[in-house]
């Protein structure tokens, strides 16, 4: 399975400490997504990093992507309480077809 | 608001009844998607649709029928199930072809519990 692993599964900082989280997968990958998810909602995408690249930036966002490691690490920086959230990984080697979803990072920011 | 709206957000259900989530996409894709989460465990894909033909079904039980009318629209019928179908449920869509960002957009999800 190429299904990613998020660690740590649980993350607790302050406001305005930053934040990283990993992610590992085991098979070959075209690209890699981050989404986040508030409580019992839906997800949401963050970010998407193809497998050409090795660095990323969308605002307080930084993702990186070792595809030797098979691993990508998704960086907050200058955490906020509204940051409070569930983070996923989700790794593509079908077009977009069948994302695989890893088992997520619960990330809680206090103020 | 991502454009994808799920009803009924909350569902309770015996293991006889019938049921159906509805899916409804204003964004103009053409694929869509039933996720599964349940509680410490990983998004489990359950079904594909792309321009209304199924192209995934990830060895999901028959007790989950799904139904894509068109490419706005999408069901999960549900009958016979058993508790640990307990869930939340998730629709997903993504405007594949030339434009594709790769990007899914989910609905807010039908919370199932299976009594």
């Amino acid at each position: 399975s190429q299904q990613g692993e998020e660690d740590p599964q649980a993350l607790s900082i302050q406001e305005g400490e930053n934040a990283t989280m990993n992610c590992s997968y085991k098979t070959s990958i075209n690209n890699l997504q981050w989404y986040r998810q508030n409580s019992g909602r839906g997800l949401v995408h963050l970010i998407l990093i193809r497998s050409n690249e090795r660095e990323k930036h969308s605002g307080r966002l930084r993702v990186t992507l070792d595809t030797s490691k098979k691993s990508s690490s998704l960086l907050i920086t200058a955490s906020r309480a509204a940051d409070t959230a569930s983070y996923f990984c989700a790794t593509d080697n079908t077009g977009f077809q069948k994302l695989v979803f890893g088992t997520g990072t619960r990330l809680l920011v206090s103020p | 608001e991502t454009g994808v709206t799920q009803t009924p957000r909350h569902l309770v259900m015996g293991m006889t009844n019938k049921k159906s989530l509805k899916c409804e996409q204003h964004l103009g894709h053409n694929a869509m998607y039933w996720y599964k989460q349940s509680a410490k465990k990983p998004l489990e894909l359950m079904f594909v649709y792309n321009f209304k033909e199924q192209t995934e079904n990830n060895s999901v039980p028959s007790r989950f029928s799904p139904e894509c009318p068109n490419s706005s629209h999408l069901f999960l019928h549900l009958h016979t199930l058993q508790p640990e179908d307990s869930a939340l449920y998730l629709c997903a869509s993504r405007l594949s072809g030339t434009s594709d960002t790769g990007e899914l957009f989910f609905g807010e999800g039908s919370r199932l519990t299976v009594l």
